[in-house]
């Protein structure tokens, strides 16, 4: 069956510190994977999706970034933190474009 | 774009008793996904509703699109404690994407 991980579960960050979060599925091949934010425990915005290695397309314009070095992996990166960026972020996978599966999700918070 | 409306933004209920929550579009759904969320965790995906009329159901959660498929109702049949979280609709656009309601907090009292 399929899992999805993403670590760490929580993290805490000074503005204007580098971040790197990371998603790894495991038990399919050449999912596609997303990133979404969660403010405030409601809905959620979709921030990157990837289609295949390599390949990141970004939904909104903003401080952080993706990248796909793998087919089942999927980072968040930024290189510099501001506060707004504090969130839960959920990762994602589906099967083209078939039922998304979240993971746990990583807490972030930005003082 | 396509805009998911949900009502009612939270709703507390005494345990067993029976409760719905809406998700209207703006436009016409081509794919209604249903999700739970406990504070803190992932998303859990409950139910996915494609054509008009259809009805699913989900142990004591029946997930309902209607005939001209712009909304959809969840209905939850003697609430338990359980079923306390955030329920949230989606809809799916191009290369699988999901865009979702703004969630419905559900408080259940033992």
């Amino acid at each position: 069956s399929q899992t999805i991980h993403q670590w760490p579960a929580t993290l805490v960050q000074p503005v204007g510190s580098p971040l790197s979060l990371e998603c790894t599925v495991e038990g399919t091949s050449n999912p596609n994977l997303y990133w979404y934010r969660q403010a405030a425990g409601r809905g959620l915005q979709l921030l990157f999706y990837s289609v295949g290695i390599g390949q990141i397309s970004s939904e909104v314009p903003q401080n952080l970034s993706a990248s796909r070095p793998q087919d089942r992996q999927f980072i968040l990166s930024s290189k510099k933190l501001l506060l707004s960026d504090s969130g839960f972020y959920l990762c994602a996978w589906s099967v083209l474009e078939d039922t998304q599966y979240f993971g746990p999700g990583t807490r972030l918070t930005v003082l | 774009s396509q805009e998911l409306e949900q009502s009612p933004q939270s709703l507390i209920v005494q345990e067993g008793k029976n409760l719905t929550i809406n998700c209207t579009s703006s436009k016409t759904l081509y794919g209604l996904y249903w999700y739970k969320q406990k504070y803190g965790e992932g998303l859990i995906f409950l139910m996915m509703l494609q054509k008009g009329g259809e009805e699913k159901s989900h142990e004591k959660i029946t997930a309902k699109l209607d005939e001209k498929k712009q909304q959809s109702s969840l209905h939850i049949t003697a609430s338990q404690p359980s079923h306390a979280g955030i329920y949230l609709c989606a809809v799916g656009t191009s290369y699988g994407k999901l865009t979702f309601g703004q969630g419905t907090i559900l408080t259940v009292h033992p």
